[in-house]
């Protein structure tokens, strides 16, 4: 298994440009998160998936948006890139917590380290 | 709304001695899991141990243990044996075990160095 992975590793973006990250799991897995991490801070979650189709809000969702059309995939997409934005970004996936596996350990993946200038 | 705090933002630990990391964190839920994640310098974050609030017995992994202090909102962990490899950032993390889609919130992150 892959487990959970990231594309890009790196982006550079202009003020206004619009991008996706994405983010695949093949772990079968029906809850996927994403996370941003500001420079010596901790992760703070902007959207978050409980299986294809459904998706909620986290701490810091202003910017941003995502869709599930599949378990596998859960791609974040940022429509007028903003200073703000510039973080490391992280996707994460886990079982329910009552699925009775894995007790509900979240997997990340390796990150996409996103500056805006 | 759960918090978790993380006061120390930095500490250092000769290579071989145990050092301890504080996490505190604030809830009003009986049922939860904390967790302790290390994150070293090529980003990927790992878990290190967790703990569900309903067991009383601390957790260990090999070198890595806590110290759960329920009552007190209380979860450090305790590095013995201190490696090189032990040097990263790390996260305490909270998860309601009754809140909607098993989310975490992170503390601020204690850098940890290992000094040869």
């Amino acid at each position: 298994n892959a487990g959970v992975t990231q594309t890009p590793k790196f982006r550079i973006l202009k003020i206004g440009q619009s991008m996706t990250l994405q983010c695949t799991q093949d772990m079968n897995h029906n809850y996927m998160y994403w996370y941003r991490q500001d420079p010596g801070m901790g992760l703070k979650l902007i959207y978050y998936s409980v299986g294809a189709g459904i998706t909620d809000k986290g701490e810091v969702p202003n910017g941003y948006n995502v869709s599930r059309s599949t378990t596998e995939d859960f791609p974040l997409r940022l429509e007028l890139a903003a200073p703000s934005q510039t973080s490391v970004y992280f996707c994460a996936s886990s079982y329910p917590g009552d699925s009775g596996r894995s007790y509900n350990e979240q997997f990340f993946g390796p990150g996409t380290r996103l500056t805006v200038l | 709304a759960q918090t978790v705090t993380q006061s120390q933002p930095e500490m250092s630990v000769q290579e071989a001695e145990t050092v301890t990391l504080s996490c505190t964190y604030d809830t009003s839920e009986n049922n939860y899991y904390l967790f302790w994640y290390k994150q070293p310098p090529s980003r990927q974050m790992i878990l290190v141990i967790r703990q569900e609030a309903y067991k009383q017995q601390n957790a260990t992994e090999n070198r890595f243990s806590v110290n759960f202090q329920k009552a007190a909102k209380s979860f450090s962990l305790k590095i013995s044996d201190s490696q090189l490899g032990d040097t990263a950032m790390y996260f305490c993390a909270f998860m309601t075990s009754v809140e909607y889609g098993n989310k975490l919130v992170f503390g601020a992150g204690t850098i940890l160095r290992v000094k040869s």
